[in-house]
């Protein structure tokens, strides 16, 4: 089955803490991307990757990094996550340049 | 810069009313996608459509459809003879033609009462 799957789906962690979100997709997708949903907001844009090894910032990096070392793969990292990070995210993958995204079940991040 | 707004944050009907959500979106460019995605309650965000730029024509799927215009800047989508399953939370999107970010809306929340 063609998915884009994220591990956890749910933590809640405390202040400081480094954390690894993972996001991997069976699709062969060139483009990999992670969101932010928070209330009234919508979802906003973290980093996207056009392929392996090349990524680029979003509308909100800040706290964030990530690597694409696999093309299935696109890992999201808090180095030291704060309150401010509590949101819901999204890993998302596209084929090409004219497609559609596909995006993963979301995690619900706490950070206490 | 791009922009896109759902100025409509929450919409009740009953049950078999139509009812559209309003997307206007902002960008100087000329060429572009814009995208229309279904958040049920599980969670889960569901791809509806894509329209590129150059294609004005209006779409129909089932009980769905969108009208675009590039007159307006304006994307709507109205759904027809509304259900319950319908309800949801419904984001309007923008990407341009060459690049790769996404720009999205705020939402508009459809609750269908039965």
């Amino acid at each position: 089955e063609a998915q884009v799957t994220q591990n956890p789906r749910y933590l809640i962690t405390v202040t400081g803490k480094k954390l690894t979100v993972t996001c991997s997709q069976n699709m062969n997708h060139e483009y990999m991307s992670w969101y932010r949903q928070d209330p009234g907001l919508g979802l906003r844009q973290i980093y996207y990757s056009m392929n392996v090894e090349v990524t680029d910032k979003g509308d909100v990096p800040e706290g964030y990094k990530v690597s694409r070392k696999e093309k299935r793969n696109f890992p999201l990292i808090l180095e030291s996550p704060s309150p401010n990070q509590t949101s819901l995210y999204f890993c998302a993958s596209r084929m090409g340049q004219s497609y559609e995204q596909y995006f993963g079940p979301g995690t619900r991040l706490t950070v206490t | 810069a791009q922009k896109v707004t759902q100025a409509q944050t929450e919409i009740s009907v009953v049950e078999k009313e139509d009812v559209t959500l309003d997307c206007v979106y902002e960008t100087r460019d000329t060429t572009y996608y814009l995208f229309w995605y279904k958040q049920p309650p599980s969670g889960e965000l569901v791809f509806l459509i894509r329209r590129n730029s150059f294609d004005e024509q209006n779409e129909i799927s089932g009980r769905y459809s969108w009208n675009f215009q590039k007159s307006t800047s304006s994307f709507n989508f109205t759904i027809t003879a509304s259900q319950v399953v319908d309800s949801a939370v419904y984001f309007c999107a923008l990407r341009l033609y060459t690049g790769n970010q996404f720009y999205f809306g705020t939402g508009t929340s459809l609750t269908v009462i039965p």
